[in-house]
């Protein structure tokens, strides 16, 4: 069975501290995977990675893949206030058709303190 | 980036009635849209996919007369929670995939649309 594994499950830090999150997986035929922040809404996309060691950077935030050991991190540096969210990892896994489904992990939760 | 509606954002409805969703990609065509059901401090799970002209795809466990799933169009995707009961209540999130750009698999979500049945 195809799953997706986060963790922590939550975290509490406080500003300017560094944070890794980790997701690993076990999925048919892995396609992508894909970090996304959800705040008291829908999920907003952040990052997804393909190929193995390769780092995507946005800001403060980044996210490497190793696809050899089946899992991803997500790294925040200089942490602010504002990235206190449920961090979720998902995966797009195979299927015939290749729909594009994705497989969710349970979520990290952060929360930064002033 | 590419924008999807839900409606209602959020509804209360009383067990045994039957309450619809809607999720519409507002500024493109979207083939496949996914519904989610998160619970409280839970991760999203996924329910069923939808692509435009054809029958829903429900995942194991999902029952697909309760949750009926419409998607006549390239922009409207419909789900009808129906006879509705207390353990139904969950927050619903949908996505679309927008096939026209670069990461076409990507998926856009919707903002979620909290059902209560009371």
């Amino acid at each position: 069975e195809d799953k997706v594994v986060q963790s922590p499950l939550s975290l509490v830090v406080h500003e300017g501290d560094t944070v890794t999150l980790n997701c690993s997986y076990e999925v048919t035929n892995f396609r992508s995977l894909l970090w996304y922040k959800q705040e008291k809404k829908a999920p907003t996309f952040l990052f997804m990675l393909t190929s193995s060691g390769i780092e995507k950077k946005s800001g403060r935030l980044s996210s490497i893949l190793d696809k050899k050991e089946l899992f991803s991190i997500l790294n925040i540096t200089a942490t602010q206030t504002g990235d206190s969210a449920v961090y979720l990892c998902a995966v797009r896994g195979g299927g015939s058709s290749n729909t594009g489904k994705l497989i969710f992990g349970q979520g990290t939760t952060l929360q930064v303190k002033p | 980036g590419a924008v999807v509606s839900q409606h209602p954002s959020w509804v209360i409805c009383k067990s045994g009635t039957s309450v619809k969703i809607e999720c519409r990609s507002l500024d493109f065509q979207a083939t496949t849209m996914f519904w989610y059901r998160q619970f409280p401090k839970q991760s999203l799970m996924l329910m069923a996919t939808s692509n435009e002209g054809s029958k829903a795809t429900y995942e194991q466990g999902v029952e697909k007369d309760k949750f009926l799933i419409n998607h006549a169009s390239l922009t409207l995707s419909t789900l009808t929670v129906t006879s509705a009961h207390p353990e139904d209540s969950s927050f619903y999130i949908c996505s679309a995939r927008n096939p026209g750009t670069a990461v076409s698999y990507e998926q856009y979500f919707g903002p979620g649309t909290r059902l209560t049945v009371t």
